[in-house]
Protein backbone atom coordinates (compact mmCIF):
# COMPACT_ATOMS: atom_id res chain seq x y z
CA UNK A 1 0.00 0.00 0.00
CA UNK A 2 0.90 3.57 -0.31
CA UNK A 3 1.30 4.30 3.03
CA UNK A 4 1.86 2.57 7.00
CA UNK A 5 -0.86 0.25 7.19
CA UNK A 6 -1.92 -1.23 11.15
CA UNK A 7 -4.22 -3.62 12.39
CA UNK A 8 -6.73 -4.04 14.26
CA UNK A 9 -7.80 -0.35 14.11
CA UNK A 10 -9.70 -1.49 17.43
CA UNK A 11 -9.60 -3.64 20.03
CA UNK A 12 -11.21 -4.52 22.94
CA UNK A 13 -9.73 -6.76 25.13
CA UNK A 14 -10.32 -8.57 28.95
CA UNK A 15 -7.55 -7.46 31.40
CA UNK A 16 -4.97 -10.45 31.69
CA UNK A 17 -5.17 -11.51 27.93
CA UNK A 18 -2.18 -11.32 25.32
CA UNK A 19 -2.59 -8.61 22.38
CA UNK A 20 -0.61 -8.71 19.44
CA UNK A 21 -0.91 -5.68 17.13
CA UNK A 22 0.42 -5.20 13.38
CA UNK A 23 2.02 -2.67 11.51
CA UNK A 24 3.06 -2.70 7.75
CA UNK A 25 5.28 -0.39 6.92
CA UNK A 26 6.14 1.75 3.84
CA UNK A 27 7.51 -0.33 1.11
CA UNK A 28 11.52 0.31 0.96
CA UNK A 29 11.58 2.04 4.54
CA UNK A 30 14.23 0.27 6.78
CA UNK A 31 13.41 1.94 10.07
CA UNK A 32 10.45 1.04 12.04
CA UNK A 33 9.31 2.77 15.40
CA UNK A 34 6.33 2.01 17.74
CA UNK A 35 4.85 4.94 20.31
CA UNK A 36 2.05 5.04 22.12
CA UNK A 37 -0.60 7.86 22.94
CA UNK A 38 -2.46 7.68 26.01
CA UNK A 39 -5.17 10.55 26.74
CA UNK A 40 -3.92 14.04 26.73
CA UNK A 41 -0.45 12.47 26.69
CA UNK A 42 2.45 12.95 24.13
CA UNK A 43 3.59 10.16 21.90
CA UNK A 44 5.66 8.14 24.19
CA UNK A 45 8.53 6.08 22.70
CA UNK A 46 8.44 2.07 22.76
CA UNK A 47 10.73 0.68 20.28
CA UNK A 48 12.83 1.32 16.85
CA UNK A 49 13.77 -1.50 14.54
CA UNK A 50 16.50 -1.24 12.72
CA UNK A 51 15.98 -3.71 9.52
CA UNK A 52 15.21 -6.69 11.56
CA UNK A 53 16.89 -5.55 14.60
CA UNK A 54 16.15 -3.17 17.51
CA UNK A 55 19.02 -1.08 18.22
CA UNK A 56 16.73 0.73 21.02
CA UNK A 57 14.32 -0.42 22.70
CA UNK A 58 14.44 1.54 25.77
CA UNK A 59 10.86 2.66 25.90
CA UNK A 60 8.88 -0.68 26.72
CA UNK A 61 7.02 -0.02 29.91
CA UNK A 62 7.80 -3.46 31.44
CA UNK A 63 8.35 -7.02 30.23
CA UNK A 64 4.81 -7.58 29.03
CA UNK A 65 6.13 -5.93 25.96
CA UNK A 66 7.51 -7.20 23.07
CA UNK A 67 7.98 -6.91 19.36
CA UNK A 68 9.87 -8.32 16.55
CA UNK A 69 9.81 -7.40 12.73
CA UNK A 70 10.65 -10.16 10.08
CA UNK A 71 11.97 -9.86 6.64
CA UNK A 72 12.70 -6.53 7.27
CA UNK A 73 8.98 -5.32 7.06
CA UNK A 74 5.99 -6.40 9.06
CA UNK A 75 6.12 -6.09 12.88
CA UNK A 76 4.22 -6.83 15.47
CA UNK A 77 3.85 -5.36 19.02
CA UNK A 78 2.57 -8.04 21.81
CA UNK A 79 1.53 -7.14 24.69
CA UNK A 80 1.18 -9.67 27.79
CA UNK A 81 -1.31 -10.28 30.57
CA UNK A 82 -2.70 -6.79 29.46
CA UNK A 83 -3.29 -4.15 32.22
CA UNK A 84 -5.95 -1.39 32.48
CA UNK A 85 -3.14 0.93 32.35
CA UNK A 86 -2.36 -0.42 28.79
CA UNK A 87 -4.78 1.12 27.24
CA UNK A 88 -3.98 3.86 24.46
CA UNK A 89 -3.30 4.36 20.86
CA UNK A 90 -0.76 2.02 19.82
CA UNK A 91 0.96 4.52 16.52
CA UNK A 92 3.53 2.80 14.34
CA UNK A 93 6.03 4.89 12.12
CA UNK A 94 8.28 4.49 9.37
CA UNK A 95 11.24 5.78 7.50
CA UNK A 96 13.88 6.15 5.50
CA UNK A 97 17.61 4.99 6.46
CA UNK A 98 20.59 6.69 4.79
CA UNK A 99 24.00 5.33 3.74
CA UNK A 100 25.23 6.76 7.24
CA UNK A 101 22.54 5.00 8.50
CA UNK A 102 20.85 8.13 10.14
CA UNK A 103 17.06 9.07 9.31
CA UNK A 104 16.53 11.24 6.66
CA UNK A 105 13.81 12.89 8.65
CA UNK A 106 10.10 12.42 7.94
CA UNK A 107 8.27 9.54 10.06
CA UNK A 108 5.29 8.47 8.29
CA UNK A 109 2.19 7.30 10.66
CA UNK A 110 -0.35 4.77 10.75
CA UNK A 111 -3.57 5.27 12.16
CA UNK A 112 -3.17 3.62 14.89
CA UNK A 113 -4.24 0.92 16.68
CA UNK A 114 -6.40 1.71 19.89
CA UNK A 115 -6.60 -0.86 22.53
CA UNK A 116 -8.55 -0.77 25.66
CA UNK A 117 -8.18 -3.13 27.89
CA UNK A 118 -11.34 -3.78 30.31
CA UNK B 1 17.76 11.00 27.38
CA UNK B 2 16.10 13.98 25.67
CA UNK B 3 13.16 15.99 27.44
CA UNK B 4 10.70 17.89 25.08
CA UNK B 5 8.45 21.08 26.99
CA UNK B 6 5.10 22.09 24.80
CA UNK B 7 3.21 24.79 25.70
CA UNK B 8 0.39 25.86 25.52
CA UNK B 9 -1.41 22.41 26.09
CA UNK B 10 -4.78 24.13 24.44
CA UNK B 11 -4.52 27.34 22.35
CA UNK B 12 -8.26 28.91 20.93
CA UNK B 13 -7.72 31.47 18.14
CA UNK B 14 -9.88 33.18 16.45
CA UNK B 15 -10.38 32.47 12.26
CA UNK B 16 -7.30 34.69 10.88
CA UNK B 17 -5.44 35.34 14.22
CA UNK B 18 -2.17 34.04 14.64
CA UNK B 19 -1.27 31.17 16.60
CA UNK B 20 2.20 30.22 17.98
CA UNK B 21 3.20 27.15 20.14
CA UNK B 22 6.65 26.66 21.88
CA UNK B 23 9.28 23.91 22.50
CA UNK B 24 12.23 23.55 24.84
CA UNK B 25 14.38 20.83 24.75
CA UNK B 26 17.46 19.10 26.65
CA UNK B 27 19.62 17.42 24.84
CA UNK B 28 22.07 20.07 23.07
CA UNK B 29 23.39 16.74 20.61
CA UNK B 30 19.65 17.67 19.22
CA UNK B 31 19.77 18.15 15.30
CA UNK B 32 16.53 18.11 13.50
CA UNK B 33 13.67 19.42 14.98
CA UNK B 34 9.85 18.23 12.98
CA UNK B 35 6.55 19.99 14.02
CA UNK B 36 3.97 17.01 13.44
CA UNK B 37 0.02 17.66 12.53
CA UNK B 38 -2.62 15.33 14.08
CA UNK B 39 -6.29 15.68 13.46
CA UNK B 40 -9.13 13.27 15.07
CA UNK B 41 -8.62 9.78 14.58
CA UNK B 42 -5.51 9.98 11.94
CA UNK B 43 -2.04 9.51 12.94
CA UNK B 44 0.26 12.39 13.23
CA UNK B 45 1.75 13.64 9.67
CA UNK B 46 4.96 15.84 9.31
CA UNK B 47 4.04 19.90 8.33
CA UNK B 48 7.45 21.32 8.69
CA UNK B 49 11.21 20.71 10.10
CA UNK B 50 14.31 22.89 10.85
CA UNK B 51 17.59 21.31 11.30
CA UNK B 52 19.94 22.72 13.35
CA UNK B 53 22.00 24.96 10.89
CA UNK B 54 18.87 26.75 10.33
CA UNK B 55 17.48 29.71 12.80
CA UNK B 56 14.51 29.95 10.33
CA UNK B 57 11.85 28.12 7.93
CA UNK B 58 8.79 29.35 6.30
CA UNK B 59 6.49 27.23 4.40
CA UNK B 60 3.67 29.31 3.28
CA UNK B 61 1.22 30.54 6.52
CA UNK B 62 3.69 28.28 8.55
CA UNK B 63 7.31 28.82 9.72
CA UNK B 64 9.39 27.65 12.44
CA UNK B 65 11.71 29.19 14.65
CA UNK B 66 15.17 27.50 16.55
CA UNK B 67 17.39 29.01 19.11
CA UNK B 68 20.08 26.62 19.63
CA UNK B 69 21.53 28.62 22.63
CA UNK B 70 18.65 28.78 24.06
CA UNK B 71 17.15 24.95 23.18
CA UNK B 72 14.23 26.22 22.92
CA UNK B 73 11.85 26.27 18.97
CA UNK B 74 8.35 27.29 17.94
CA UNK B 75 5.36 26.99 15.63
CA UNK B 76 3.79 30.08 13.73
CA UNK B 77 0.98 29.98 11.82
CA UNK B 78 -0.39 33.18 10.62
CA UNK B 79 -4.03 33.32 9.08
CA UNK B 80 -5.22 31.15 10.47
CA UNK B 81 -8.24 28.82 9.10
CA UNK B 82 -10.75 26.35 10.75
CA UNK B 83 -9.10 23.12 8.96
CA UNK B 84 -5.78 24.05 11.27
CA UNK B 85 -7.59 22.66 14.03
CA UNK B 86 -5.89 19.59 15.60
CA UNK B 87 -3.49 18.69 17.87
CA UNK B 88 0.60 19.83 17.21
CA UNK B 89 3.31 18.17 18.24
CA UNK B 90 6.47 19.18 18.58
CA UNK B 91 9.63 16.72 18.33
CA UNK B 92 13.61 16.28 18.60
CA UNK B 93 16.39 14.01 17.26
CA UNK B 94 19.69 13.68 18.41
CA UNK B 95 21.05 10.34 17.07
CA UNK B 96 17.85 8.17 15.98
CA UNK B 97 14.67 8.71 17.38
CA UNK B 98 11.96 11.41 18.28
CA UNK B 99 11.40 12.75 21.17
CA UNK B 100 7.93 14.56 21.38
CA UNK B 101 6.30 17.00 23.57
CA UNK B 102 2.62 16.45 24.82
CA UNK B 103 0.97 18.45 22.23
CA UNK B 104 -1.14 21.66 21.90
CA UNK B 105 -4.61 21.50 21.19
CA UNK B 106 -5.41 24.24 18.15
CA UNK B 107 -8.99 25.26 17.98
CA UNK B 108 -9.85 27.55 15.56
CA UNK B 109 -13.08 29.32 15.49
CA UNK B 110 -14.80 30.90 12.82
Amino acid sequence: GAGVSQSPSNKVTEKGKDVELRCDPISGHTALYWYRQSLGQGLEFLIYFQGNSAPDKSGLPSDRFSAERTGGSVSTLTIQRTQQEDSAVYLCASSFLGRKLISTGELFFGEGSRLTVL
Amino acid sequence: GENVEQHPSTLSVQEGDSAVIKCTYSDSASNYFPWYKQELGKGPQLIIDIRSNVGEKKDQRIAVTLNKTAKHFSLHITETQPEDSAVYFCAARGYSTLTFGKGTMLLVSP
